[in-house]
């Protein structure tokens, strides 16, 4: 099993600018999830998903989209890049819901706006 | 909104010593994580506890979890070099309908000074 995949491992971007970061997972979890990672502010909730065309907004949604048509994927769309975007994301999978959320976490995308 | 503090945030320790980092939250749960994240990396689950009185340990690490205290524990034992990594705690918060979400604590930076 490859685990929870992401693409690119970076990228650079202009303001305005708009990307799709990729999420792949083979483990048939039902559960995915978007973090950031800024230094000092630990890792934060971007959209979750529960299962495939189920999902819901976390912490810092704002700038960000989602969807999840099977349950392998679960891309996150940056619409209008802005540098506030400027972070590290992971995507992470867990087995499912109501279950305990042991994630498993994908290499990250460290993200640059310009 | 569920809040995770963990403390202290910077621990820079001597090999051979034992220490404590302590996660504190603020709303009901019964489902508490710890996960390392070494610099540059991603993050891997060290333990999941699933009710009060929890304890799990591995190696020279054990984690244990008092519910009512809302409170969780990693105790480092005789520490060495390859422990050096930021250690985070997440709690996870579920809702009717099967929706879940994790947050996480800011993380704990720690040192071993050979």
């Amino acid at each position: 099993n490859a685990g929870v995949t992401q693409t690119p491992k970076f990228q650079v971007l202009k303001t305005g600018q708009s990307m799709t970061l990729q999420c792949a997972q083979d483990m048939n979890h039902e559960y995915m999830s978007w973090y950031r990672q800024d230094p000092g502010m630990g890792l934060r909730l971007i959209h979750y998903s529960v299962g495939a065309g189920i999902t819901d907004q976390g912490e810092v949604p704002n700038g960000y989209n989602v969807s999840r048509s099977t349950t392998e994927d679960f891309p996150l769309r940056l619409l209008s890049a802005a540098p506030s975007q400027t972070s590290v994301y992971f995507c992470a999978s867990s087995p499912g819901t109501y279950l305990p959320l042991e994630q498993y976490f994908g290499p990250g995308t460290r993200l640059t706006v310009t | 909104e569920l809040k995770v503090e963990q403390n202290p945030l910077f621990l820079s320790m001597q090999e051979g010593k034992n220490y404590t980092i302590y996660c504190n939250y603020s709303t009901t749960s019964d489902r508490l994580y710890w996960y390392r994240q070494d610099p540059g990396k991603s993050l891997e689950s060290l333990f999941v506890l699933l009710s009060n009185g929890a304890v799990k340990q591995e190696g020279r690490l054990m984690a244990s979890l008092d519910t009512k205290a809302r409170l969780s524990t990693l105790h480092i034992t005789a520490a060495v070099h390859d422990l050096s990594a930021t250690y985070f705690c997440a709690v996870d918060q579920s809702w009717p309908g099967g929706y879940q979400k994790v947050t996480f604590g800011i993380g704990t930076k720690l040192q071993v000074i050979p």
